[in-house]
């Protein structure tokens, strides 16, 4: 398996820019989580879904994030506008609730930076 | 507080040392608990999980928990140069799927 894919893995963009972050989670994994993580607050959780559907959205830091999971093998996060504030890094996890329901696989990440 | 404490570091040791790290938490609520390893750039992956009391052995990794203490550690025996990571912590309660994560400890494994 490939595991989880992330895309771009880096971005740079300007300030006011709309920023969309891609990613495929594993085949067969019903919950996908996006995270974002800074030196300053760690790994915070920004959403999650589980079938498709968006279960806990309260780590969305403003009305500028935005998530979406069309279907079982594709989500974006959206960021519009984006600010300097916004540069992490951002994962996409991906689980299957069987016997280790706790366990996230990880994406390699995106890089964003906002000048 | 924060829900979930655990100390940046960063922590420098020879090869062959016997590593501890640890975490604190507040919510009484949590029942799961992880330890995730994360190399230089690139995402975390799951080193441990338990969910009771006690320790949990795997190969030259121990997990324990205290629950009455609301404190968790990792340690790893006979310390290698490719353990050189950041250790995060990370927990969850119930039917929760949420992770709450400390920030992380930096660990090199000095040659």
């Amino acid at each position: 398996d490939a595991g989880v894919i992330q895309s771009p893995r880096h971005e740079v963009t300007e300030m006011g820019q709309e920023v969309t972050l891609r990613c495929k989670p594993i085949s067969g994994h019903d919950y996908l989580f996006w995270y974002r993580q800074t030196m300053m607050r760690g790994l915070e959780l920004l959403i999650y879904f589980n079938n498709n559907v968006p279960i806990d959205d309260s780590g969305m830091p403003e009305d500028r994030f935005s998530a979406k999971m069309p279907n079982a093998s594709f989500s974006t996060l959206k960021i519009q506008p984006s600010e300097p504030r916004d540069s992490a890094v951002y994962f996409c996890a991906s689980s299957f609730r069987g016997t280790s329901q706790e366990t996230q696989y990880f994406g390699p990440g995106t890089r964003l930076l906002v000048l | 507080q924060k829900e979930v404490e655990q100390d940046p570091g960063p922590l420098s040791v020879p090869e062959g040392a016997i590593v501890s790290l640890n975490c604190t938490y507040s919510n009484s609520a949590f029942q799961y608990f992880m330890w995730y390893r994360q190399y230089s750039r690139k995402g975390p992956e799951l080193l441990m999980y338990t969910y009771s009391s006690g320790n949990k052995e795997d190969g030259r990794f121990t997990a324990q928990v205290d629950k009455s203490s609301k404190y968790i550690s990792l340690f790893i025996r006979d310390s290698q140069p490719s353990d050189s990571a950041t250790y995060l912590c990370a927990m969850s309660g119930g039917s929760n799927y949420k992770l709450t994560f400390g920030k992380g400890t930096l660990l090199t494994v000095n040659p």
